[in-house]
């Protein structure tokens, strides 16, 4: 069946440092994928997607493409900050119907 | 635009009861997915409603139910509540059955307790 893999966390960071959190994922097709963040005792918050290979989501300096052949679609941030620290899920649209797939999530930490 | 709401936020139950969460979807939006999220770990699908029927479940027994009304919102039920349900309930809303790629947009979620 549709997976995703995320990298273990925690990922510890310091201010202004550079962020990727891998994510590879296996499913039939060619799945949308998302981002999302969870914020400490909050729902989740989209925070980008894609919908079809080399596609490129952005938003709020957090960027991720759609990668067919490598099968992945890795968070990237050039900056980070304090405020950034959540946990982070990578997920996919399985096919037929609106079933989100997720990762475990990994959590971020990033320190002044 | 009002996002997705949930209530009530927490919940506290005794083994054995049954409990009922409540879900307003996004304005617009005409489906209802609901996910259950243990401690720790990513969110998993329970089911799905589409302009009132159900559009698929998960990997879930039958003692977890739902409804959605005509004006969108939407009901989880869970009856015999066992330890293992303790977990943040999540509801999700979106345009269209998904095969368009939609994205869905979370609530805060319901934080359920079983003692």
């Amino acid at each position: 069946g549709d997976s995703v893999t995320q990298m273990e966390g925690p990922v510890t960071l310091s201010e202004e440092a550079f962020l990727t959190i891998n994510c590879t994922y296996t499913a039939t097709g060619y799945p949308s994928l998302f981002w999302y963040v969870q914020y400490p005792g909050e729902g989740l918050q989209l925070l980008l997607k894609a919908t079809k290979a080399d596609d490129k989501g952005s938003n709020k300096g957090f960027e991720a493409t759609y990668r067919k052949e490598t099968t992945s679609f890795h968070l990237e941030k050039g900056s980070v900050q304090v405020s950034d620290s959540a946990v982070y899920f990578c997920a996919l649209l399985s096919g037929g119907y609106n079933k989100l797939i997720f990762g475990a999530g990994t959590r971020l930490a990033v320190h002044p | 635009e009002t996002g997705v709401t949930q209530s009530p936020t927490h919940l506290i139950k005794t083994r054995g009861q049954q409990v009922t969460l409540r879900c307003s979807s996004q304005s617009g939006h005409n489906t209802v997915s609901w996910y259950q999220q243990a401690l720790g770990q990513g969110p998993q699908f329970i089911f799905q409603y589409y302009r009132e029927e159900e559009n698929g479940r998960g990997n879930f027994p039958p003692r977890f139910s739902g409804l959605q009304f005509p004006n969108y919102s939407s009901e989880l039920n869970v009856n015999a509540l066992e330890l293992d349900d303790s977990a943040l309930y999540l509801c999700a809303s979106s345009l269209g059955s998904g095969q368009g790629g939609e994205a869905q947009y979370f609530g805060p979620g319901t934080r359920l307790l079983v003692l």
